[in-house]
């Protein structure tokens, strides 16, 4: 089954360090690649997606995504974290031949310490 | 331009009661899509409606029910709750086609079983 794996499940960082979350995914083909955030009591928002091109991509608020085909994997960046960044982020995947369908990751929980 | 709407926002019910969720998106979207939340275990589809007049079984359907009563509103059923229904509920909407799947997320209803 295709599956979409999130393996830190709890990080806790101090401002200003840096931050790489990892997603990797169990399939070969053609996929569409997100990370959503969930700041605290709100619903998930777009962070950044990948569609096709450039497999570096930027998203909103200084986060980075690297998708890298070889390793099935989009691990999600940022150079300096801040305390808002605090929150929990999913990665997510379009796999070919489902439909408009995503599958969510189980989701890192961030904390960021000042 | 509200985006998803959902109601209600908290819900308690007992075991053996019923109720219906409600999702609204105005946002001319074909897809929508209801989501369960669990801590540990990410976003996990319940039900999606690929377009209107159309529903389909997502990963954990059991227990529940939808009708897509137009291309805005899409509702989620519970017939006879149990507690291990209690999560957090999301709605979500998205276009179709390619380079469209990012979907769009409501703020949620929380949902506890007794």
């Amino acid at each position: 089954a295709q599956s979409v794996s999130q393996h830190n499940h709890h990080v806790i960082l101090s401002e200003a360090a840096s931050l790489e979350l990892g997603c990797n995914y169990s399939y070969g083909g053609t996929v569409n690649l997100f990370w959503y955030v969930q700041y605290p009591g709100q619903h998930l928002q777009l962070l950044l997606k990948y569609f096709s091109g450039d497999p570096l991509v930027k998203g909103i608020k200084g986060f980075e995504a690297e998708f890298i085909k070889s390793k099935f994997s989009f691990n999600l960046r940022k150079p300096s974290v801040q305390w808002s960044d605090t929150a929990e982020y999913f990665c997510a995947v379009k796999f070919t031949g489902g439909g408009n369908k995503l599958t969510f990751g189980t989701g890192t929980q961030l904390k960021v310490e000042l | 331009n509200a985006g998803v709407t959902q109601t209600p926002k908290f819900q308690v019910l007992k075991t053996g009661q019923s109720m219906t969720l409600q999702c609204a998106q105005d946002m001319n979207h074909n897809s929508m899509y209801w989501y369960r939340q669990d801590p540990g275990m990410g976003l996990r589809l319940i039900y999606y409606s690929a377009s209107e007049g159309t529903t389909d079984k997502g990963e954990v359907p059991n227990g529940y029910n939808v009708s897509r009563l137009n291309k805005r509103e899409f509702s989620l059923r519970l017939e006879s709750a149990a507690p291990s229904q209690t999560s957090v509920y999301f709605c979500a909407s998205s276009e179709q086609g390619a380079l469209s799947y990012e979907q769009y997320f409501g703020p949620g209803t929380r949902l506890t079983v007794t």
